[in-house]
């Protein structure tokens, strides 16, 4: 079974700071790993994700994370927050054999302020 | 850029009621899902579907749940008899192919059983 804990329902930072959600996994098979993002009233887009091949995933937005196997961790980070990027942010994982059965994480609201 | 549409954007419906939500997916995609979001808990999976039948559904997809692609464009999910616990964000979603293809979700239909 898989599973997704995303550290923090809520995180709040000032514009132009650093933005970290944090993400950690549980999978009995090597992991696909997403995160996605929620703007209000809109679906999930997705931001970027990791299968195979380079850890660090670089995605939209100025968005990127980073597979760390040993920690079983894939955080999600942007150096400078900008105030469009208030959102809800999902993590997920799924694998190589049912790569788009998402197991969702329960979302961190991202809150900017200026 | 293709979106995937749902109709319509909140449903109210009353407990034993059927109801039919709708999904239009990205014309050049192939598979086809729904997940839902009761409020306050993770989104979760509830049904694939390929080549016009069920590929893969979860153990919440009971015989109280059915899909269809009635036509070329559309894809619905039926719910027979709704429970007070039915209410929930239902999201659809398409993709390419099957393997590490993006998931790209539509807005959500909030379903409200009262």
């Amino acid at each position: 079974a898989q599973s997704v804990t995303q550290l923090g329902s809520h995180v709040s930072v000032s514009e132009g700071a650093l933005v970290l959600l944090r993400c950690n996994y549980s999978s009995s098979v090597p992991p696909y790993l997403f995160w996605y993002v929620q703007y209000p009233n809109q679906g999930l887009q997705l931001l970027l994700k990791y299968t195979t091949g380079a850890t660090l995933v670089k995605g939209i937005n100025g968005f990127e994370a980073e597979f760390k196997k040993s920690e079983t961790s894939f955080h999600l980070t942007k150096p400078s927050a900008h105030m469009s990027d208030a959102a809800e942010y999902f993590c997920a994982v799924s694998s190589p054999q049912g790569a788009q059965k998402l197991v969702f994480g329960q979302g961190t609201r991202l809150t900017i302020n200026p | 850029e293709p979106e995937v549409t749902q109709t319509p954007s909140h449903q109210v419906t009353q407990m034993g009621q059927e109801v039919i939500l709708r999904c239009v997916p990205i014309s050049n995609h192939l598979y086809f899902y729904w997940y839902r979001q009761i409020l306050g808990q993770k989104v979760e999976f509830l049904v694939s579907f390929y080549n016009n039948e069920i590929s893969e559904k979860s153990e919440i997809f009971d015989d109280q749940f059915s899909v269809e692609r009635p036509d070329g464009s559309n894809f619905t999910l039926k719910i027979r008899s709704t429970k007070l616990e039915d209410s929930a964000m239902y999201f659809c979603a398409s993709s390419e192919v099957a393997d590490n293809s993006p998931l790209h979700f539509g807005n959500g239909t909030r379903l409200t059983v009262t």
